[in-house]
């Protein structure tokens, strides 16, 4: 079974400041990581994934997330945020099974401030 | 892109009665579909697994006879909460997994906001 760790419930940065997202992961397999967005109740947006390759996977709105096998890290970056960017965060990870189930971690709420 | 149809978005039923929720992929086939439910401020809680023509499969703790999950097509599960109570109020999200796609691709719908008073 696989298992998500967020380590900050929330994370202020100011505005035009980098930020990252912590998220380690433990699984016994090789697995798939997601980072997903949600604004204020609405559904769950994809910002990136990593199936395989590239241990930099760049993905939506200037983020990227980087791969770390040995540490099994898979931190969320952007090099300088905007107000828009206040949402809550969710790390994500499934195992490379054709019938795997997401399993999400607690989430961590970015609030800018400007 | 992909898009996954929740419906309806918000709905209010009284103590007792049952609601239904749909979830539809709209340009791709989804064998898998995931349906969750999210308290506020917390985290998705994966509720059951779908997969089209067979019976779901649901997660430890969640009562199968109360959350009755369908999924009778290749685009379409349901999740009708039967005998709500206040108490089943929640937010709760459909996601699908594409099958044309590769790795484990999955989209989510926009969620469903469940009141039950």
């Amino acid at each position: 079974a696989q298992s998500v760790t967020q380590l900050d419930s929330q994370v202020p940065v100011f505005e035009e400041a980098p930020v990252e997202l912590r998220c380690n992961y433990s699984s016994s397999v090789s697995v798939y990581l997601f980072w997903y967005v949600q604004y204020p109740n609405q559904g769950l947006q994809l910002l990136l994934k990593y199936l395989s390759g590239s241990t930099l996977v760049k993905g939506i709105n200037g983020f990227e997330a980087e791969f770390n096998k040995s540490q099994t890290s898979f931190h969320l970056r952007k090099p300088s945020v905007h107000i828009s960017d206040t949402a809550e965060y969710f790390c994500a990870v499934s195992d490379r099974g054709s019938a795997s189930k997401i399993i999400f971690g607690s989430g961590t709420r970015l609030s800018i401030r400007p | 892109g992909a898009v996954v149809s929740q419906h309806p978005s918000r709905v209010i039923c009284k103590s007792g009665t049952s609601v239904k929720i749909e979830c539809r992929s709209l340009d791709f086939q989804a064998t898998t579909m995931f349906w969750y439910r999210q308290f506020p401020k917390q985290s998705l809680m994966l509720m059951a697994t779908s997969n089209e023509g067979s019976k779901a499969t649901y997660e430890q703790g969640v009562e199968k006879d109360k959350f009755l999950i369908n999924h009778a097509s290749l685009t379409l599960s349901t999740l009708t909460v039967t005998s709500a109570h206040p108490e089943d109020s929640s937010f709760y999200i459909c996601s699908a997994r594409d099958r044309g796609a590769a790795g484990n691709t999955i989209y989510f719908g926009e969620g469903s906001w469940l009141t039950v008073v």
